[in-house]
């Protein structure tokens, strides 16, 4: 049973066109949710996060938007770089421990 | 203190051995969580401690998986006969407040 999911498996971006990440969650007594940047051989990188009171959250070119209503967030990624393709993880939080989805790979095309 | 570090980054081990690692959190981080990842799948939680307490153990921690934070501080998990289902990335990550930090990981390899 999995509660957090990001149905693509990867994602490619034109450089300096926006990526746009998703994710679905099942849980509804989640209420904190992040997204994590992982290279290969790194553990994840804390990107940005947002609690449930909020529905949108930005950082530089980074901006989360959470619909409660649809149980479904999003990561926004503007102008996108080449530095950007990694894999990126949803996580989502409810009872002190962190549930990821399996992640979905960027790859930002020159 | 730049982050989470872990060690060993990499072992390789024989099946049936015993396999320790070690995470060392951030400073005054009293959360401490331990996740497992493997080739295509996000991290999967294992255990977390809050200070000392071990909280919440996943029933992905078998009985040869033991995990401790005698002082609060740093914390070992332990993998006792291993197999080679083990194989796998190794995370810690801590906390203080809602962001969560990763370390490194150690990459465990079972032949």
């Amino acid at each position: 049973d999995q509660q957090v999911k990001q149905n693509s498996p990867s994602l490619s971006v034109q450089e300096g066109r926006i990526s746009i990440l998703n994710c679905d969650y099942t849980n509804s007594m989640f209420d904190y949710f992040l997204w994590y940047k992982k290279y290969p051989a790194e553990g994840p990188t804390f990107l940005i996060s947002i609690s449930s009171i909020k529905d949108k959250n930005e950082d530089g070119r980074f901006t989360v938007f959470l619909n409660k209503s649809a149980k479904h967030l999003s990561l926004h990624i503007v102008p996108s770089q080449p530095g950007d393709s990694a894999v990126y993880f949803c996580a989502a939080s409810g009872d002190d421990k962190i549930i990821f989805g399996k992640g979905t790979r960027l790859h930002i095309l020159p | 203190d730049t982050g989470v570090s872990q060690d060993p980054r990499h072992k390789i081990t024989k099946r049936g051995q015993n396999v320790t690692f070690r995470c060392d959190p951030i400073s005054e981080h009293n959360r401490l969580y331990w996740y497992r990842q493997t080739l295509g799948q996000g991290p999967e939680f294992l255990t977390y401690f809050q200070n000392e307490a071990q909280l919440e153990k996943s029933r992905l921690l078998s009985d040869r998986f033991s995990a401790e934070r005698p002082k609060g501080s740093f914390s070992t998990l332990e993998i006792q006969r291993t197999e080679q289902g083990d194989s796998a990335m190794y995370l810690c990550a801590s906390s203080r407040g809602t962001g969560v930090h990763f370390g490194p990981g150690t990459r465990l390899l079972v032949l």
